[in-house]
């Protein structure tokens, strides 16, 4: 089945730097990779997705790439903001069920 | 919209006690799921519905059970609770299970088995 493995686990950076969070998966027939901000008490809320024939896909501040060669995608949040603090996961998903990555806490620095 | 909402919030259970999480939606959300979150590990899939009366297995279907008489509603049921089911438990729904598939998670229930 698939995996998803993400990268780094934490993640400090000080305001107005940029954060890149790395995932890989291992199912080539996965089609559709969203990306989920969880904050504190909170449960998951999408916060962008790219579908696997679009190779990036931005929204003000933050854009998510895909590579399908090397089956990997990442999420970049460019002029970071205390606001941005919280738990992110990526996903895959093949006919509509999710395998979630493992999670990175971003911490932003003001 | 309350969206997904899930009851209790906290709860504290004992080796071999049952209890039933609650969620419900208010989207008219056909698909519905139940994840579970342990530290460092994501959140994996416990079961899903893809309408009344139509439940399916996770990847960690094991020690729970679901039900789904109503598209509001959709219960998760742990029989003879374990130390191994402590975790964050959420509830999820989405429009459609198709290709693009934003799902609505509701707030969590922190469960722990003394």
């Amino acid at each position: 089945g698939e995996n998803v493995e993400q990268h780094p686990s934490t993640l400090s950076v000080q305001e107005g730097d940029s954060a890149v969070i790395k995932c890989t998966y291992s199912d080539s027939a996965s089609n559709y990779f969203p990306w989920y901000k969880q904050e504190l008490g909170k449960g998951p809320q999408l916060i962008i997705d790219i579908r696997s024939n679009v190779g990036e896909k931005k929204d003000q501040r933050i854009a998510v790439t895909l590579n399908k060669t090397a089956k990997h995608f990442s999420l970049h949040i460019t002029e970071t903001q205390p606001e941005d603090s919280a738990v992110y996961f990526c996903a895959a998903s093949k006919g509509g069920k999710l395998i979630f990555g493992q999670g990175t806490e971003l911490s932003v620095k003001p | 919209n309350a969206g997904v909402t899930q009851t209790p919030k906290f709860r504290i259970l004992k080796i071999g006690q049952s209890m039933t999480l609650q969620c419900t939606q208010d989207m008219n959300h056909n698909y519905m799921y139940w994840y579970r979150q342990d530290p460092g590990m994501g959140l994996k899939l416990i079961y899903y519905s893809v309408g009344a009366g139509i439940t399916d297995k996770g990847e960690v279907p094991n020690g729970y059970n679901v039900s789904r008489s109503t598209t509001e509603d959709f219960p998760l049921r742990l029989e003879l609770a374990a130390p191994s089911q402590t975790s964050v438990y959420f509830c999820a729904s989405s429009a459609t299970g198709g290709l693009i598939n934003e799902q609505f998670f509701g707030p969590g229930t922190r469960l722990t088995v003394l």
